[in-house]
């Protein structure tokens, strides 16, 4: 089924393990991007991504490292986790025309850093 | 700073009832405002869309209306199921880069039998 899938679903890590949350995405949209949510505050921009090979940091990028390589997939990394890392993530896409369409969400991954 | 506030942060209705869901936002300047509905354990998904132009949007039982001047938007459902039940969030764009978008925290609907 076409669409954005993350995974894992769940994922439970150490801290200072390094942990990669994955995202794909079957529309070639080009923009792509990692929020997390946590209680209490809106959805934030970690990082996101216009383009094959063009990336950008967003609201709370510290701790984080994203590679975008081809087009379809999002990988974001969690270089050494934190406590504060534990949260929920969700990878979006959209197209070019970002007045029209809305951004498209995956189903997130919800990460417990212990 | 740019906020979005949403109000209440949670509310019960029965099955067949309306309700509003209000947000007020200070993003300047602004571009466009949209809300999603999120279910438990999903990620958000659109219901609507609207440029400062536009005041009223609708989706099925789902209307969303939208002042510019008094920086307030509400999303109308008609008639709730329980499958309304999820958390409605606020999302504004500024123009200035709308891929830098604000989210407000939501409003938490639970539609009883």
């Amino acid at each position: 089924d076409a669409g954005i899938t993350q995974s894992p679903r769940y994922k439970i890590t150490e801290t200072g393990r390094q942990v990669t949350l994955m995202c794909h995405q079957t529309w070639s949209h080009s923009y792509m991007f990692w929020y997390r949510q946590d209680l209490g505050h809106g959805l934030r921009l970690i990082y996101y991504s216009a383009a094959a090979d063009i990336t950008d940091k967003g609201e709370v990028p510290d701790g984080y490292v994203v590679s975008r390589s081809k087009t379809e997939n999002f990988p974001l990394t969690l270089e050494s986790a934190t406590r504060s890392q534990t949260s929920v993530y969700f990878c979006a896409s959209r197209p070019l025309d970002r007045a029209t369409y809305g951004y498209t969400f995956g189903s997130g991954t919800r990460l417990t850093v212990v | 700073k740019n906020q979005v506030e949403q109000s209440p942060q949670s509310l019960i209705i029965l099955e067949g009832k309306n309700c509003t869901l209000q947000c007020n936002y200070t993003v300047s300047p602004f571009s466009n405002l949209r809300w999603y509905k999120q279910d438990t354990g999903r990620g958000p998904v659109s219901l609507t869309i609207m440029t400062f132009s536009e005041n009223t949007k609708s989706n099925g039982r789902y209307t969303a209306t939208l002042d510019a001047d008094t920086k307030q938007s509400s999303l109308h459902i008609t008639a709730s199921q329980l499958s309304d039940s999820a958390s409605y969030i606020c999302v504004v764009s500024g123009r200035d880069n709308t891929d830098k978008l604000i989210f407000g925290t939501g409003t938490r609907l639970q539609v009883f039998p």
